[in-house]
């Protein structure tokens, strides 16, 4: 997992805060996948993102969510008014340009914990 | 709606003592199936992938094996640093790597 790095390792914000979630894809992947494992729960899609463009969106609550992967620097997630029903592991993973199917390679997460 | 469902939800073994896990699906189009192993505060860690029915792969005493509804991870002989959640996950059309994810099955290897 030490190719896709995630900062921070751990959050911790008070409700109607603002979280920000950062992660580096692995040398090379053009494409980042935002997931989110609440406890005692699979992991979920949120968002899948190529450069400069949010591609499926459809994970994602459409309200105080948002995502990007700008052209230069780490993909951001950002969570707007956090609620305590936010609080939960977020892992992004990356996956090289040109390839459709193969498996994606994950982060270790940002923990993320709203008081 | 497409559906991915992991069975046990944890197992308990005796260091030694070969089981399997299994993973079903209810999906339309299946791309790419995969298994992944998590450990705690980690992200997952990719095992294998497999594509259709009838293929195998196989890495030290893990053997995975998917048919037309379900896949199987086989573990031989299990030893405690295999306790791990395993995760299996499904890609379906669309042209790029989204995948549905189940649960998990809760492995515990006892010495």
């Amino acid at each position: 997992n030490a190719g896709v790095m995630q900062n921070p390792r751990h959050l911790v914000r008070r409700r109607g805060q603002e979280a920000r979630l950062r992660c580096s894809p692995m040398k090379g992947h053009s494409h980042v996948y935002w997931y989110r494992q609440l406890p005692e729960e699979g992991l979920k899609f949120m968002v899948y993102l190529q450069k400069e463009n949010i591609i499926d969106e459809s994970g994602m609550p459409k309200e105080r969510f948002s995502a990007e992967f700008p052209k230069e620097g780490p993909s951001i997630l950002r969570i707007q008014q956090v609620v305590r029903g936010d609080s939960a592991a977020y892992f992004c993973a990356s996956s090289p340009p040109g390839l459709n199917n193969g498996p994606l390679h994950f982060g270790n997460g940002t923990r993320l914990t709203v008081t | 709606e497409d559906q991915v469902t992991q069975s046990p939800e944890a197992l308990r073994l005796q260091e030694g003592e070969s089981s399997s896990l299994n993973c079903s699906y209810t999906v339309s189009g299946l791309r790419g199936l995969f298994w992944y192993r998590q450990d705690p505060g980690k992200g997952p860690e990719f095992l294998f992938t497999l594509y259709s029915a009838g293929e195998e792969k196989e890495k030290e005493r893990l053997k995975a094996t998917l048919t037309k509804k379900e896949s199987f991870l086989h573990i031989t002989a299990p030893k405690p640093e295999d306790s791990a959640t395993y995760l299996c996950a499904v890609q379906i059309g669309g042209g790029y790597q989204k995948v549905t994810f189940g649960i998990g099955t809760k492995l515990q290897v006892i010495p």
